[in-house]
């Protein structure tokens, strides 16, 4: 299987902030990833897909990089509604893993 | 619009057999290219893909589940069925289901079930 590994592991940050999230491959995936943002007790929500195309109705200061293991997410412009958790998740072959999740709280 | 419901037991026992339904509007799964997946997630934990179904009744599994795990679909009602066999209290968890576009990609997925399993 696939192992996702993101970092850093946890993130503080202030409104107005650019923020970047890395997420790496445990072997290359060309550009099968997608990222999700989850909110507490709510479903996930399908942001950037096939590593740089942004999901319908997704704002525009989310965008998404990279290919073969290292891939970024950034955030470029940090508004309330972004203090969330995000996770990559690899497409490039079932079984499809997740990573660990990174948790964005207010600073 | 599309929309999808998971529903089943919210408290299961150990050894016990889980079943949960996906009911899903807005799109169907005899349509070309369509696809749904299962994924869980333990309380406070990351997520964890179980399962897909196509619409050509093509099934991937989890490879550390798939002896545990079976997937089925009843079109004419807009249906998808997880079976899991002999619970165990690690299985507790939110369970969702999401549509799988191509890619694939999990989107949209549903409200999500959470399952206990203890005696």
């Amino acid at each position: 299987d696939i192992q996702m590994t993101q970092s850093p592991s946890s993130l503080s940050a202030s409104v107005g902030d650019r923020v970047t999230i890395t997420c790496r491959a445990s072997q290359s995936i060309s550009t099968y990833l997608n990222w999700y943002q989850q909110k507490p007790g709510k479903a996930p929500k399908l942001l950037i897909y096939a590593a740089s195309s942004l999901q319908r109705g997704v704002p525009s200061r989310f965008s998404g990089s990279g290919s073969g293991t290292d891939f970024t997410l950034t955030i470029s412009s940090l508004q309330p509604e972004d203090f969330a958790t995000y996770y990559c998740q690899q497409s490039y072959s079932s079984p499809y893993t997740f990573g660990q999740g990174i948790k964005l709280e207010i600073k | 619009q599309v929309t999808l419901k998971e529903s089943g037991p919210a408290l299961v026992k150990p050894t016990q057999t889980l079943t949960l339904t996906c009911t899903f509007s807005g799109f169907s799964l005899s349509t070309s290219g369509m696809r749904v997946s299962w994924i869980r997630q333990p309380p406070g934990k990351a997520l964890e893909w179980l399962a897909r179904i196509d619409w050509d009744d093509d099934k991937f599994y989890s490879t550390s589940l798939k002896t545990r795990l079976t997937i089925s679909k009843d079109t004419s009602k807009n249906q998808v069925v997880l079976t899991m066999t002999n619970m165990d209290p690690v299985d507790t968890a939110t369970y969702y289901c999401a549509r799988t576009e191509t890619g694939p990609r999990f989107d949209p997925w549903g409200q999500g079930t959470l399952v206990t399993v203890s005696s």
